[in-house]
């Protein structure tokens, strides 16, 4: 079974740190997601990555970077956190196979609160 | 923006009835996902049908997809308390490489 893990389940930090979020998955899979999810907002994509040191921008980019330095582990950084950056986050995974697709393998998300 | 919008928003149903949901998108896709997210948890990924499919079966759970009318459907078969969830649609949009696009799902309330 694909696992993919983050780091912390629940995370409480305070306006202006920079934090991190980790993400790992075990099935040597090339493309890794970062995701937002809000009520009434859905799942939004902040960032990916296709390969490793390779990352895209999502949806929602702004104030928040990524980075992939090896294939099983996918950063999130928030560089100077704000409250409206409380949200759950959520990683996940997919296999590339030349033009086929597949889906996506999620963590179980983080909750992270910014006071 | 989002390009899957799930209809209803919301459900309830008692136990053994069967619950459908429906998803609407707006572009050209190479495929459509559902996904299951239990309270508070990650997303689970349940069927994946490709746009040449109309339908697609597995388990309870049977998907159709109209391309020309850019809808699809998700239909839960004899439903149990434990289906209890929020259900996302998920496009894979042609020319958006491997990025999803997620609908903002249907919460559904299985009663026993």
């Amino acid at each position: 079974d694909v696992k993919v893990t983050q780091s912390s389940r629940y995370l409480v930090k305070r306006t202006g740190e920079k934090v991190f979020l980790e993400c790992v998955q075990d099935m040597d899979h090339e493309n890794m997601f970062w995701y937002r999810q809000d009520p009434g907002l859905g799942l939004r994509l902040i960032y990916f990555s296709y390969d490793v040191k390779m990352k895209e921008k999502g949806d929602i980019p702004e104030g928040y970077s990524v980075s992939r330095e090896k294939k099983e582990r996918f950063s999130l950084i928030l560089e100077s956190a704000s409250t409206n950056q409380t949200s759950m986050y959520l990683c996940a995974s997919s296999q590339t196979d030349g033009t086929e697709r597949y889906e996506q393998y999620f963590g179980p998300g983080t909750r992270l609160t910014v006071t | 923006s989002q390009q899957g919008e799930e209809d209803p928003q919301a459900l309830s149903i008692q136990e053994g009835e069967n619950a459908t949901m429906n998803c609407s998108y707006k572009t050209s896709i190479n495929n459509l996902q559902w996904y299951r997210q239990n309270s508070g948890r990650g997303l689970v990924h349940l069927i994946l049908i490709r746009s040449n499919e109309r339908e697609k079966h597995s388990g309870r759970l049977r998907v159709t997809l109209d391309t020309s009318k850019k809808s699809s459907s998700l239909l839960i078969t004899a439903s149990r308390a434990a289906d209890t969830a929020s259900y996302f649609c998920a496009t894979d949009a042609l020319g958006a490489g491997n990025k999803l696009t997620f609908g903002g799902g249907t919460r559904v309330l299985v009663k026993p």
